[in-house]
């Protein structure tokens, strides 16, 4: 059962471009939500996706968005890129609790994103 | 503020020894707490998850205990393996929703041999 992949692993990109990060979900998995994490730092919330519609977003500008296909497979999209974009960014895929809500997170790898 | 604290900010032990880590949270209203172990350069993968009314939860060496009246949270670690060096993340969830998960700065721990 292959888990959370996501790609790539590591970028380097210049001010001012656009990159796209991708995640496949674990198996059986409908919610995708996206992290940044900052060296030496805990994750922030991005936005998650569930169904294909962006279900609640975090504090991040407009330049993040996202999108999410009938697989469940998800994509990243970061445009004009500033210095402080160099983060990793995690996608956690997960299913509904007993209660409707988000479940068990179950992370990737990550992409480590270097921004020139 | 909706914060979680964790402490020591690193810790270093010997194989073999115990360890407890630290999270305090001013998160409101509450849903459930969640330790992470996340190894160098990886994802975070999952330890317990407990709810307000779980006061203690094990997985093998690792125990984790809630006071939600005091909002705090220990992750306790028994027989410490060099496997266990990583950072160790406490996550508070305000609803059942993964947008309102708080995340700590986590605990590095490094065991040396």
């Amino acid at each position: 059962d292959a888990g959370v992949t996501q790609s790539p692993t590591h970028l380097i990109k210049t001010r001012g471009q656009q990159v796209t990060l991708r995640c496949s979900p674990k198996s059986g998995h409908d919610t995708v939500s996206w992290y940044q994490q900052a060296l030496g730092q805990g994750p922030q919330f991005i936005f998650q996706y569930y169904e294909e519609e962006e279900r609640q977003r975090g504090n991040f500008p407009d330049r993040f968005s996202g999108h999410q296909f009938p697989n469940y497979s998800s994509e990243l999209n970061v445009n004009a890129l500033l210095l402080g974009d160099s983060a990793l960014y995690l996608c956690a895929s997960s299913l509904p609790d007993s209660r409707g809500g988000t479940g068990e997170l179950f992370f990737g790898e990550g992409s480590r994103l270097t921004v020139l | 503020k909706n914060q979680v604290e964790q402490s020591p900010q690193s810790l270093i032990i010997l194989e073999g020894k115990n360890c407890t880590l630290q999270c305090n949270y001013t998160v409101s209203p509450f849903s459930n707490l969640r330790w992470y172990k996340q190894d160098t350069g990886r994802g975070p993968v999952s330890l317990t998850i407990m709810t307000f009314s779980e006061n203690t939860k094990s997985n093998g060496r690792y125990t984790a205990t809630l006071d939600a009246d005091t909002k705090q949270s220990s992750l306790h670690i028994t027989a410490s393996q060099l496997s266990d060096s990583a950072s160790y993340i406490c996550v508070v969830s305000r609803d059942n929703y993964g947008q309102n998960f708080v995340f700590g700065p986590g605990t590095r721990l490094s065991v040396l041999p």
